[in-house]
């Protein structure tokens, strides 16, 4: 079945710095590939999409590009904050068959001023 | 973008009582809306897709007695928790599907819902 795999947090990290959150899936046919954030408190939010291979998603300084070749689907951003500071979930839903929506683990990333 | 609202953020309850979580669609309609469980530092577990006006389809290894989901109106589902018991707190979130428009596959999320048993 489909599934997403991503790296293991806390990721802790000094204000600027540059950040990398690996996401790897595995999915029948060609699924649309999502990064959803999750401040304290808060409910999920969608952070940035692609829907189709080589597309690049990019919102509030983060990008991710869907690579069909590897897979992967990598959260970047060149300079974190400390606002920056929440779990993150990348999360994939199929254009094949039923269209649920499936989560990696999340990770936590930590931002210290 | 859409907002959906879950109320009550938190609750506390007795064991062997009943709690109702409701997920409200605010600006849109949403003819399915999807109930998640997240456990501590765990990801978000499907429990069941619920659609407008029909029975919800329940993920395999949830009690669709012990977790009933009704989906009546375009805007309101509401997820009850039956004679609930210290392993039933948890945090839980719901989703909505936007009805109108292309299929984009976003979803958009509840604030969440954290039940705590006594």
């Amino acid at each position: 079945g489909n599934s997403v795999t991503q790296m293991e947090g806390p990721v802790t990290l000094s204000e600027e710095a540059f950040l990398t959150i690996n996401c790897t899936y595995t999915a029948t046919g060609y699924p649309s590939l999502f990064w959803y954030v999750q401040y304290p408190g808060e409910g999920l939010q969608l952070l940035l999409k692609a829907t189709k291979a080589d597309d690049k998603g990019s919102n509030k300084g983060f990008e991710a590009t869907y690579r069909k070749e590897t897979t992967s689907f990598h959260l970047e951003k060149g300079s974190v904050q400390v606002s920056d500071s929440a779990v993150y979930f990348c999360a994939l839903i199929s254009n094949t068959g039923f269209q649920k929506l499936v989560f990696g683990t999340g990770t936590r990333l930590l931002v210290s001023p | 973008g859409a907002v959906v609202s879950q109320h009550p953020s938190w609750v506390i309850c007795k064991s062997g009582t009943s709690v109702k979580i409701e997920c409200r669609s605010l600006d849109f309609q949403a003819t399915t809306m999807f109930w998640y469980r997240q456990f501590p530092k765990q990801s978000l577990m499907l429990m069941a897709t619920s659609n407008e006006g029909s029975k919800a389809t329940y993920e395999q290894g949830v009690e669709k007695d012990k977790f009933l989901i009704n989906h009546a109106s375009l805007t309101l589902s509401t997820l009850t928790v039956t004679s609930a018991h210290p392993e039933d707190s948890s945090f839980y979130i719901c989703s909505a599907r936007d009805r109108t428009g292309p299929y984009t596959g976003e979803l958009f999320f509840g604030e969440g819902s954290r039940l705590t048993v006594l």
